[in-house]
């Protein structure tokens, strides 16, 4: 029961151009919305985030969208540099039966930069 | 100020064979979070602990699998009686409080090896 979807396992992206990161959810309960981002043999580090009563989100290049009728996020980075090439998470965030926040992260998706 | 550390880096081990993990979390963060993923997949939950209260385990694959955070500090993930489909990198994270969806910070991981 996948609860965080991120369908498209890579993405490549020309320097300087938007690379956009989609992630939908299923579950109506998760109330925040997180972007991370991960290296080779490094641990994933927080990019951004989002509450949902909020549709947007901007720090820098990055910017998140949130629909939430659609049950959908994105990412978007722009201009797109080489060293954004990374793995990154959408992950959901919901208040967990024992009163914190349990966070389901998604498959992840490959992004490429070609400079 | 010092990350989230986890020992050992390398863990090759044999089929049946027990293992511990370890994570030392951020100090003063109250939450603390166990993942794993397995090759080519995404982050998989397996269990968090928040404050004091009783952690949530909803994530653990099976009763082999347990951890302990003792003092309200250190983690430590067991997995007894290893199989092979317990091979991914372990990852802990720390967060602050109850009080919101804090960004997680991770760990470099674990990676386990079962022969």
């Amino acid at each position: 029961d996948q609860q965080v979807k991120q369908n498209s396992p890579s993405l490549s992206v020309q320097e300087g151009r938007i690379s956009i990161l989609n992630c939908d959810y299923t579950n109506s309960m998760f109330d925040y919305f997180l972007w991370y981002k991960k290296y080779p043999a490094e641990g994933p580090t927080f990019l951004i985030s989002i509450s949902s009563i909020k549709d947007k989100n901007e720090d820098g290049r990055f910017t998140v969208f949130l629909n939430k009728s659609a049950k959908h996020l994105s990412l978007h980075i722009v201009p797109s540099q080489p060293g954004d090439s990374a793995v990154y998470f959408c992950a959901a965030s919901a208040r967990g039966s024992t009163g914190g926040f349990k966070t389901i992260f998604g498959a992840g998706t490959r992004l490429f930069v070609k400079a | 100020g010092a990350g989230v550390s986890q020992s050992p880096s390398n863990k090759v081990t044999e089929k049946g064979k027990d293992v511990e993990l370890r994570c030392d979390p951020i100090s003063g963060h109250t939450a603390l979070y166990w993942y794993r993923q397995s090759l080519g997949q995404g982050l998989e939950f397996l269990i968090y602990f928040q404050g004091n209260s009783a952690p949530d385990k909803s994530g653990l694959p099976s009763d082999r699998f347990s951890a302990e955070r003792t003092g309200g500090s250190v983690s430590t993930l067991t997995i007894q009686r290893t199989q092979q489909e317990d091979s991914a990198v372990y990852l802990c994270a720390s967060s602050f409080g109850s009080g919101g969806p804090y960004e997680q910070y991770f760990g470099p991981g674990t990676r386990l090896t079962v022969t």
